[in-house]
């Protein structure tokens, strides 16, 4: 129940290309669902999160889609760049429980 | 500047050694965590503390102990117990009540039992 499922684990796109991330997670109490983007020896960065009273949230190239009812959310990356070749982690949490639950990651490469 | 500092970055240890990650915030984060991170495994959770001098378990809290004397600083031991100790070490700290909230993230220590 506490788990977020994360796929695909990695990913090649073409610049310009739409890569898309998935998640999906069985805890009907999470209330929060960030996005992190980590750069090879680095910690992890916010990228965008969302709450689950909106389907969707844009920020920059990066949009987030939440379905409530199949308690699935994704990251659509737009006119991918290859600076946008990173890992990134879907995650989730609730008022009352612990930390953030992460996924496990994708590994994405975006090529020129 | 604000953020948050681990170190060392990289540390080599014998197998029955304890060794100890330093974690210093100057965010005025009320919590702070550790998280593990192994290939293909994502971030796994260690400990957590929300307040100074009280602190939580997390999901793979064998083989490590954590304190929290000062607002700033969380360190982690990884001690001789812990079968595994060979990962990415993340630091991270958040807001007061962040538990929903936004981790600010070290840039990680690097353990290797030789």
């Amino acid at each position: 129940q506490q788990q977020v499922k994360q796929s695909p684990q990695s990913l090649i796109v073409q610049k310009g290309g739409i890569p898309i991330i998935n998640c999906a997670y069985e805890n009907t109490a999470f209330d929060y669902f960030p996005w992190y983007q980590q750069f090879p020896g680095k910690g992890p960065a916010l990228l965008i999160a969302i709450r689950p009273d909106v389907s969707e949230k844009k920020e920059g190239r990066f949009t987030i889609s939440f379905n409530k009812s199949a308690k699935q959310f994704s990251l659509h990356i737009m006119d991918s760049q290859p600076g946008d070749s990173a890992t990134y982690f879907c995650a989730a949490s609730n008022q009352a429980g612990t930390a953030l639950i992460f996924g496990k990651g994708t590994t994405l490469s975006v090529s020129s | 500047d604000g953020g948050i500092t681990q170190s060392p970055k990289y540390l080599f240890r014998k197998e029955g050694q304890n060794v100890t990650l330093s974690c210093e915030q100057n965010l005025n984060h009320d919590a702070m965590y550790w998280y593990r991170q192994d290939p293909g495994q994502g971030l796994r959770l260690i400990y957590y503390s929300q307040i100074v001098n009280d602190f939580q378990k997390g999901d793979i809290a064998e083989g490590y102990s954590v304190s929290r004397e000062k607002k700033e600083s969380f360190p982690l031991t990884v001690t001789s117990a812990q079968k595994n100790p060979t990962a990415f070490y993340l630091c991270a700290s958040s807001y007061a009540g962040g538990i929903t909230g936004e981790l600010f993230f070290g840039e990680g220590s690097r353990l290797t039992v030789l």
